[in-house]
């Protein structure tokens, strides 16, 4: 399976602020994915990111709070944006070669203060 | 809608227990697939196990079996003989091939809310 690394791994931020988040794939891949972990929850699909157009935003999710880049098939960002309390979360990118199993990365905990 | 089901919240049991991981799923689709992710302390989501709907054999790997039965749309997963690194959040998914009705992305993934599995010595 292919190597997934996330940056930043946790960070503290303050409320009104963003936060960028990088996932980086050693290997091309078909599909990239963004999930949110909530505190004590299970994981809820943001978007999937699409490379070359605009990502595909789930339900209850917007892309002006959630903007994702995606430049190439290896690499993609999620920001954060105007974060608050309710932000606090951990923020895990998928991805997958096809339809195939998706694969994690190690997540980046948030705190917003 | 897609849904996921794990009633138990939480389990205890102590070391070379068995014990097994009730999984409920609904789905409109005919092609589908089942997942069970492990999410130890480290909050790192392992890989366990893909099926796909046209494939209801059973399997195991070592110490893990899992039961696939469409008839009752379940998917559970039994751990024998369990060990404390067992300890974990395990999570059963599905994924549809079809896009949802209103709108979103095919082959996502729709997670249970997960069960805490507490192994003691």
């Amino acid at each position: 399976s292919a190597v997934i690394s996330q940056k930043p791994s946790r960070d503290i931020c303050q409320r009104g602020t963003s936060l960028t988040i990088q996932c980086q794939v050693d290997s091309q891949v078909t599909m990239m994915f963004w999930y949110r972990q909530q505190p004590g929850q299970s994981l809820t699909l943001i978007a999937t990111a699409n490379q070359g157009s605009e990502a595909t935003y789930e339900s209850g999710f917007v892309i002006d709070k959630f903007p994702i880049s995606r430049p190439n098939l290896t690499f993609s960002t999620l920001t954060v944006s105007n974060m608050s309390p309710e932000d606090s979360s951990i923020y895990l990118c998928s991805v997958s070669a096809s339809t195939d199993t998706q694969y994690f990365g190690p997540g980046t905990r948030l705190t917003v203060l | 809608a897609q849904k996921v089901t794990q009633a138990q919240t939480e389990i205890s049991v102590v070391e070379k227990e068995d014990v097994t991981l009730d999984c409920v799923y609904e789905t409109r689709d005919t092609t589908y697939y089942l997942f069970w992710y492990k999410q130890p302390p480290s909050g790192e989501l392992v890989f366990l196990i893909r099926r796909n709907s046209f494939d209801e054999q059973n399997e195991i790997s070592g110490r893990y079996s899992w039961n696939f039965q469409k008839s009752t749309s379940s998917f559970n997963f039994t751990i024998t003989a369990s060990q404390v690194v067992d300890s974990a959040v395990y999570f059963c998914a599905l994924s549809e091939s079809s896009p949802p009705l209103g709108g979103g992305s095919n082959y996502k993934l729709t997670f249970g809310k997960g069960t805490l599995l507490t192994v003691n010595p």
